[in-house]
């Protein structure tokens, strides 16, 4: 699986979008996109995952750039409780089911 | 649907002492992880099971680690004996196998806290 690059932390006023980044340059064409999330104490959390078009679901948007060498993960309107670490891995399809975690990005949510 | 179950939630033994983590997945699901994690290593992938088998257990640390699946609806992850340094919080996942060419996604339990004196 590609390795992921994040940054270590990020803050975002609540109420407002939060864009969490990814970079996954050695991305190869079978591997998804996943995004997970650990809110303190808890099981990581699936969100959203994509392979090459943009995704949306009820909790959030992905971009994925078209050389899929990056992606950004969209909170479209962050509150307190999105206040976790977002982990950004890569997945290929078929037969390789390991999931891959790196440090991911500390999301804080300020009032 | 209840998710996946762990137990116990918190286990706190001395070292040299068999600890045994248990893992229910979700009903229907047929591959089963299970992870750990520490401050310093993060959140590492131990083994994973498919149908009751073990597929990959190139994370397990060493022989004091083994784990097994007698069942679609139970695991367990066992150490002995214990050493200070596998304190951790232990992760079980599990997810319904694609088909050829999709992929998972796991959902996991509310792990277990491990704590080895």
């Amino acid at each position: 699986d590609a390795k992921t690059t994040q940054p270590p932390s990020m803050d975002c006023a609540e109420g407002r979008a939060a864009n969490l980044p990814c970079n996954h340059s050695t991305i190869s064409g079978n591997e998804y996109v996943y995004w997970y999330r650990q809110i303190h104490s808890q099981g990581p959390q699936y969100i959203i995952h994509g392979l090459k078009n943009n995704e949306t679901n009820e909790m959030a948007s992905l971009i994925i750039t078209e050389d899929r060498k990056s992606s950004t993960l969209i909170l479209p309107h962050a509150t307190l409780r999105d206040t976790a670490v977002y982990y950004c891995s890569t997945q290929k399809g078929g037969s390789n089911y390991k999931l891959t975690f790196g440090k991911g990005t500390l999301l804080t949510v300020n009032p | 649907d209840a998710g996946v179950i762990q137990s116990p939630r918190h286990e706190v033994t001395e070292m040299g002492q068999e600890v045994t983590l248990r893992c229910k997945p979700i009903s229907g699901h047929n591959s089963l992880f299970w992870y750990r994690q520490t401050m310093m290593r993060g959140l590492e992938l131990l083994i994973y099971f498919n149908n009751n088998v073990p597929i990959d257990d190139s994370g397990m640390p060493e022989d004091r680690f083994s784990a097994k699946m007698p069942n679609a609806s139970f695991s367990t992850l066992k150490i002995q004996p214990s050493e200070p340094r596998d304190s951790a919080v232990y992760f079980c996942a599990s997810s319904t196998r694609p088909g050829v060419g999709a992929t998972d996604t796991q959902y996991f339990g509310p792990g277990t806290r491990l704590t080895v004196l």
